[in-house]
């Protein structure tokens, strides 16, 4: 089945434990993304990736990183996760072509305290 | 500034009734747009896409309009049942492939 795998579901951390949050496509996606949804905010991009090693900054990059080492796996790593960093991440994936569809995973949803 | 505006933050309709959702955009010049389903703790569904150069866009009960004049997008349900209800995004690609933008998003009720 094709699909977009994110783990874990929920996650509860404190303030400066780093974590990683695995996101993985079984659809040979060129393209992947991050985004947070917060209530009133909608959804907001945090980084995205054309290909394998090569990723860019969204609209809220601030505290994240990313990378690509494969073409299907897109970690989003906290080095230092804040209260503010508590949301609901979705990872995306689409083939190359812009206008193709964003297929989304089930979201992971973060608890900083 | 750019902006993504859907017309409202709630909308309750009866079962049979059309429902209609709006998504204004300011500031951008999308080549298309593209509308999704989103349930309660769920990841967003892609629904329709519909092109500049495309007046209006079908799919079963669906119907999406796109005005570039007006900078607006109108999504239809026709003929609402109960599964209908959940959230309704509009989203548009201001960097042709590079990012995509969101609406805050309608939830939608249809009330039996």
């Amino acid at each position: 089945e094709a699909q977009v795998t994110q783990n874990p579901r929920y996650l509860i951390t404190v303030t400066g434990k780093k974590l990683t949050v695995t996101c993985s496509q079984n659809m040979n996606h060129e393209y992947m993304s991050w985004y947070r949804q917060d209530p009133g905010l909608g959804l907001r991009q945090i980084y995205y990736s054309m290909n394998v090693e090569v990723t860019d900054k969204g609209d809220v990059p601030e505290g994240y990183k990313v990378s690509r080492k494969e073409k299907r796996n897109f970690p989003l790593i906290l080095e230092s996760p804040s209260p503010n960093q508590t949301s609901l991440y979705f990872c995306a994936s689409r083939p190359g072509q812009g206008n193709s569809p964003l297929h989304f995973g089930n979201g992971t949803r973060l608890t900083v305290t | 500034s750019q902006k993504i505006e859907q017309n409202s933050e709630a909308l309750n309709i009866q079962e049979g009734k059309t429902a209609t959702l709006t998504c204004n955009y300011t500031n951008y010049s999308p080549a298309y747009l593209q509308w999704y389903r989103q349930d309660p703790g769920r990841g967003p569904v892609f629904l329709l896409l519909i092109r500049e150069n495309e007046k209006e866009k079908r799919k079963e009960r669906l119907k999406v309009t796109f005005d570039t004049t007006l900078k607006q997008s109108l999504f239809h349900i026709t003929a609402s049942q109960p599964a209908d209800s959940a959230t309704y995004l509009c989203a548009l690609d201001p960097n042709y492939g590079q990012n995509f933008v969101f609406g805050p998003g309608t939830r939608l009720s249809v009330l039996p």
